[in-house]
């Protein structure tokens, strides 16, 4: 009864192609976000959802697009993939202000 | 724009001892919260523990302890008994009031504590 879970773990990919990070939560909470994690250790936003509406979109490139079937999910699909994406892509949600993070999708981008 | 800044990029304790970590941050809300995450190797985020503006009094978690000085604003977190299963990288992070979902949580770098047997 994992709180928030993400898929796949690692995932490892080719320079111009197009993949997605699925993001599901059950705790009921009404907004989720995706934060990068970067070679550094350094967490940042990306985008925010409350209910299924786009809140926060942090000058992330196009090539990076959400989508919120409902509000217990959060996907994150990206195009044309570049070496500089290679990161640490954490979901997570909330509800009182305490974020729930998932264990994180390791994005190697070759 | 908030910011938070963690001064020590790396720390180490010896099991048993007390460690603390330092975090100050920049704002101009009065009310807010403050966090400490826990990233141990498994790459796992865990909340360690959390702490409202408002609130006078310093939050505790067990051996986990906090020193907040809102007027100073600072908010460091205190290791008590530190324990081999410590080890890992400690974020702070702020975060602002509700706004409906646009509140966003800001991190510090991290300080990466070692904890020597």
């Amino acid at each position: 009864d994992t709180a928030v879970s993400q898929t796949p773990k690692y995932l490892v990919t080719q320079m111009g192609n197009d993949k997605s990070i699925k993001c599901e939560q059950n705790l009921g909470h009404d907004t989720m976000y995706w934060y990068k994690q970067d070679s550094k250790k350094f967490l940042k936003i990306m985008f925010s959802y409350n209910n299924k509406e786009l809140i926060i979109n942090e000058t992330v490139p196009n090539r990076f697009s959400p989508k919120s079937p409902d509000k217990a999910h959060l996907n994150l699909h990206i195009n044309s993939l570049e070496l500089g994406d290679s990161a640490v892509y954490f979901c997570a949600s909330s509800q009182t202000g305490t974020l729930n993070f998932g264990p994180g999708t390791r994005l190697t981008v070759t | 724009a908030q910011t938070v800044t963690q001064s020590q990029p790396e720390m180490s304790v010896q099991e048993a001892e007390t460690v603390t970590l330092s975090c100050t941050y920049d704002t101009s809300e009065s009310d807010y919260y403050l966090f400490w995450y826990k990233q141990p190797p498994s790459r796992q985020m865990i909340l360690v523990i959390r702490q409202e503006a408002y609130k006078q009094q310093n939050a505790t978690e067990n051996r986990f302890s906090v020193n907040f000085q809102k007027a100073a604003k600072s908010f460091s977190l205190k290791i008590s008994d530190s324990q081999l299963g410590d080890a890992a990288m400690y974020f702070c992070a702020y975060r602002p009031p509700p706004q409906g979902g646009s509140e966003k949580l800001v991190f510090g770098k991290g300080t990466k504590l070692t904890v020597n047997p």
